[in-house]
């Protein structure tokens, strides 16, 4: 099992320009997540996903899409990048959609960066 | 309002003493509680969870945490610490019937030979 991937990496990006993160895990979990990672900040959670077609808005939304048009996949779209959104992304998912009984699996990250 | 605080942001301990990661949360109801740790440049990984029951819990690697009601607290511990726990930690809490995760700020850990 690959588990979570999100790719890329890495990413720089020039203020204005628009990307997509992207997120698959092969576990069929049905919840999933974004966080974004700021020093002195911990996690902070944007957006969350309890089963395809179905999304809603985190702590810090603003900036930022997301779609899940199929249970592996929820991507995570910056349409307009600011410097302020210069980040560690996290993607997370869980096995069902709202126990909050079962443990998150974390994907190693992206790394962007918004000049 | 769900909060999580980690006082310490940075401790250094030496190999082989012992370790205690303070954890405080605000929540309205009884919590989830989740300690995960992250090594540089990698993703979290959870070392021990709190749901219900034994208040003390074990995790992997050797750390445990006792879940204290009374002073809404959830510490981190480990008798002896091994360089290889260098790492950031992380106190988590959560809300039962979502997955939805509120984070501390993290605790630096530094251990010297």
């Amino acid at each position: 099992n690959a588990g979570v991937t999100q790719t890329p990496k890495f990413q720089v990006l020039k203020t204005g320009q628009s990307m997509t993160l992207q997120c698959a895990q092969d576990m069929n979990h049905e919840y999933m997540s974004w966080y974004r990672q700021d020093p002195g900040m911990g996690l902070r959670l944007i957006h969350y996903s309890v089963g395809a077609g179905i999304t809603d808005q985190g702590e810090v939304p603003n900036g930022y899409n997301v779609s899940r048009s199929t249970t592996e996949d929820f991507p995570l779209r910056l349409l307009s990048a600011a410097p302020s959104q210069t980040s560690v992304y996290f993607c997370a998912s869980s096995r069902d959609r709202v126990s909050g009984a079962n443990v998150l699996t974390f994907g190693a990250g992206s790394r962007l960066t918004v000049l | 309002a769900q909060s999580v605080t980690q006082p310490d942001i940075h401790i250094t301990v030496s190999e082989g003493a012992s370790l205690e990661l303070r954890c405080n949360y605000s929540y309205g109801a009884t919590p989830y509680l989740f300690w995960y740790v992250q090594s540089p440049g990698q993703g979290l990984q959870l070392l021990l969870k709190y749901f219900s029951g034994d208040t003390l819990v074990q995790g992997i690697k050797g750390f445990e945490a006792e879940f204290k009601r009374s002073q809404s607290s959830f510490n981190l511990r480990k008798p002896s610490v091994h360089w290889s726990d260098a790492a950031e930690y992380f106190c988590a809490v959560g809300a039962r019937g979502a997955n939805n995760l509120f984070f501390g700020t993290g605790t630096r850990l530094t251990v010297i030979p």
